[in-house]
């Protein structure tokens, strides 16, 4: 299997639930990334794992916990989420470097919170 | 005002057609990526530019960094290039700013 895949692709999850959302790549690069895109917005850069190591959290609540075990895993644990949380999580992976290289996405999960 | 700016934000054409489709920056970038993305949500990278112009098949790309501006270009536009046609600026290290997007629908 090669590329990015995410699981699952469809959640629906209610506000006191906790569920985990998983991202695999398999093109051997060393930077992972969690966005999210809601209707009508922008992709919003969520958090960024290099070599393992978080390099960016943009202000997401704490209700969002990303962990990346390894290069090639990368998970978003959620709990107690709002309904305005409810979007597309798409993962990407690149080589990294200052550069950041072109981003190679997964194809996202579609979330539901109740 | 989103510091990525894309226009139009909604297209519609005939098959055949040649598209165009706008982003206007006003951060500092090291380069900028057009994305396609289809309908279902999978997300495709189509260039990564820092100067000049870059032509992939139908598709070319050109930015103009004195005037923090680029274009996507479609030639013989076709009803499977129907997407939404996203453009990024890569202004950091791992910091990248989307537009919201331009939703293109080519008819037969």
């Amino acid at each position: 299997e090669t590329g990015v895949t995410q699981t699952p692709r469809h959640l629906v999850m209610g506000m006191t639930n906790k569920k985990s959302l998983k991202c695999e790549q398999h093109l051997g690069h060393n930077a992972m990334y969690w966005y999210k895109q809601s209707a009508k917005k922008p992709l919003e850069l969520m958090f960024v794992y290099n070599f393992k190591e978080q390099t960016e959290n943009n202000s997401v609540p704490s209700r969002f916990s990303p962990e990346c075990p390894n290069s090639s895993h990368l998970f978003l644990h959620l709990h107690t989420l709002q309904p305005e949380d409810s979007a597309l999580y798409l993962c990407a992976s690149s080589q990294g470097g200052t550069s950041g290289g072109t981003q190679y996405f997964g194809p996202g999960t579609r979330l539901l919170v109740l | 005002k989103n510091e990525v700016e894309q226009s139009p934000q909604n297209l519609t054409a005939q098959e055949g057609e040649f598209i165009t489709i706008n982003c206007s920056y006003s951060v500092g970038i090291s380069a900028l990526h057009w994305l396609q993305q289809h309908p279902g949500g999978g997300i495709v990278s189509l260039f990564m530019l820092s100067s000049g112009k870059k032509k992939h098949g139908r598709l070319i790309a050109t930015i103009n960094i004195q005037e923090k501006h680029s274009s996507l270009h479609i030639t013989a536009s076709h009803p499977r290039d129907s997407a939404v046609y996203i453009c990024a600026a890569h202004s950091g290290t791992y910091k990248y700013i989307f537009g919201t997007g331009t939703r293109l629908k080519v008819l037969a």
